[in-house]
């Protein structure tokens, strides 16, 4: 079946624009994580969702970014006002969330690159 | 918060030969511990993964073993190919609390000399 996808695959914007990832989860998984990958780095948890419950926001680096998501669908990571520091790669994750198992099956990315 | 330390960052073997990679974690709570191969331009793909309830899991020419109180885990491959070079993750987890979210080593490059 179908697996995470996201877009655009690339993203070159200029210092102080705004940009808006999309990632769509696979059918059926209730929860949803955004991480961040910068060059050479491991991941970087960002925030996660779970149905309808409040989202964990703990690993957002700081105010500029947010993230939305509607009921157990499309997710949409924003960065506001970016900077260089924010160049990356941006991987979503979703998952069948239990109590016993969180295989996370990840999106290939989104590269955005902040001049 | 909980902090993996992975080990080597890049790893070179010769074709058939055995590669190992290590990762220790901070939290005696964790108790998943997947690993994720990344190859060029692609997400991370789980590859194995171990529960704390377990010390050793076996796929084929993949191995994960775990040591809780030691706090470190290790992933094996065999008989390497040159298809097994990429950047392999380690990572910890909580499962049952929170959310469940992963805490990621800095990866290792494995380079596999045909």
């Amino acid at each position: 079946g179908a697996g995470v996808s996201q877009s655009p695959s690339n993203k070159v914007t200029e210092k102080g624009k705004d940009v808006e990832l999309r990632c769509d989860p696979i059918s059926g998984h209730t929860a949803l994580y955004w991480y961040r990958q910068r060059l050479g780095q491991g991941l970087e948890f960002l925030i996660y969702f779970q149905g309808n419950s409040a989202p964990d926001k703990s690993g957002l680096p700081s105010d500029r970014f947010s993230a939305e998501r509607t009921g157990e669908s499309v997710s949409t990571l924003t960065i506001q006002r970016t900077q260089q520091e924010d160049s990356a790669v941006y991987l979503c994750a979703s998952s069948l969330r239990t109590t016993s198992y969180n295989e996370q099956f990840f999106g290939p990315g989104t590269r955005l690159t902040v001049l | 918060g909980e902090n993996v330390e992975q080990h080597p960052s890049t790893l070179s073997v010769q074709e058939g030969d055995s590669a190992v990679i290590k990762c220790t974690y901070s939290d005696s709570a964790s108790n998943y511990f997947p690993w994720y191969k990344q190859e060029l331009g692609k997400g991370p793909q789980l590859i194995i993964d171990i529960r704390s309830n377990v010390g050793e899991k076996k796929d084929q020419r993949i191995a994960v073993t775990l040591n809780k109180t030691a706090k470190h885990f290790s992933l094996h491959i065999t008989e390497t190919q040159p298809e097994d070079s990429a950047v392999y993750f380690c990572a910890a987890s909580i499962v049952g609390a929170g959310s469940y979210q992963l805490t990621f080593g800095k990866g290792t490059k494995l380079s596999v000399i045909p």
